[in-house]
């Protein structure tokens, strides 16, 4: 199964900046899946770009897909203080009739500093 | 409200002793699956359920059973707990496969084996 890695693994910035986090997966994908999740709660399912997109919007977020490079971005802009959380991409993938699960990286921790 | 709820949110066995975690999903989704997070390895699927009676193994279903008699109920069995199974679970339900669809994840449970 594909596997997502996020870069980079941590990252700190001051509120009201701009906060970039990358990931990078191996084998062709059905659909791409950011998720949110505050220190040891449930995950938080935020946007899925499927892989006939480019890039979607969903508030504050911004996601882009690149096939050709097998790799995706989530930009969040104007961040704040609650959007300190570890943020994962997911990929998923469909093999006609497989129940491909959706494969989680490892996580970027994003610390947003007041 | 809709959700997915899981009890017990902690708990604390010993080797060996059985024990089951409940999840249940008021949504009326068909998909129904089990993750368990580790520091340092993301989360990875251990059982999927695709439908009531239809369940199948992820990435690492050893030494966990499930069970699906109703569409609502997923519950996770640990026949015989080892403290290598100490980790954080999740249960998530969607309209449809994990790799094809958003994924409603539970709060967790953390779980030590002693």
């Amino acid at each position: 199964s594909q596997q997502g890695e996020e870069d980079p693994q941590a990252l700190s910035i001051q509120e009201g900046e701009n906060a970039t986090m990358n990931c990078s997966y191996k084998t062709s994908i059905n659909n791409l899946q950011w998720y949110r999740q505050n220190s040891g709660r449930g995950l938080v399912h935020l946007i899925l770009i499927r892989s006939n997109e480019r890039e979607k919007h969903s508030g504050r977020l911004r996601v882009t897909l690149d096939t050709s490079k097998k790799s995706s971005s989530l930009l969040i802009t104007a961040s704040r203080a609650a959007d300190t959380a570890s943020y994962f991409c997911a990929t998923g993938g469909y093999s006609g009739g497989g129940a491909d699960g959706l494969t989680f990286g490892k996580g970027t921790h994003l610390i947003i500093q007041p | 409200e809709a959700q997915v709820t899981q009890n017990p949110r902690y708990l604390i066995t010993v080797t060996g002793k059985k024990l089951t975690v409940t999840c249940s999903q008021n949504m009326n989704h068909e998909y129904m699956s089990w993750y368990r997070q580790d520091p340092g390895l993301g989360l990875r699927q251990i059982y999927y359920s695709m439908n009531v009676e239809v369940t199948d193994k992820g990435d690492v279903p050893e030494g966990y059973k499930v069970s699906r008699k109703e569409k609502r109920n997923f519950p996770l069995i640990l026949e015989s707990p080892s403290p290598n199974q100490t980790s954080l679970y999740f249960c998530a339900s969607s309209t449809g496969l994990a790799g094809v669809e958003t994924q409603y994840f539970g709060p967790g449970t953390r779980l030590l084996v002693l």
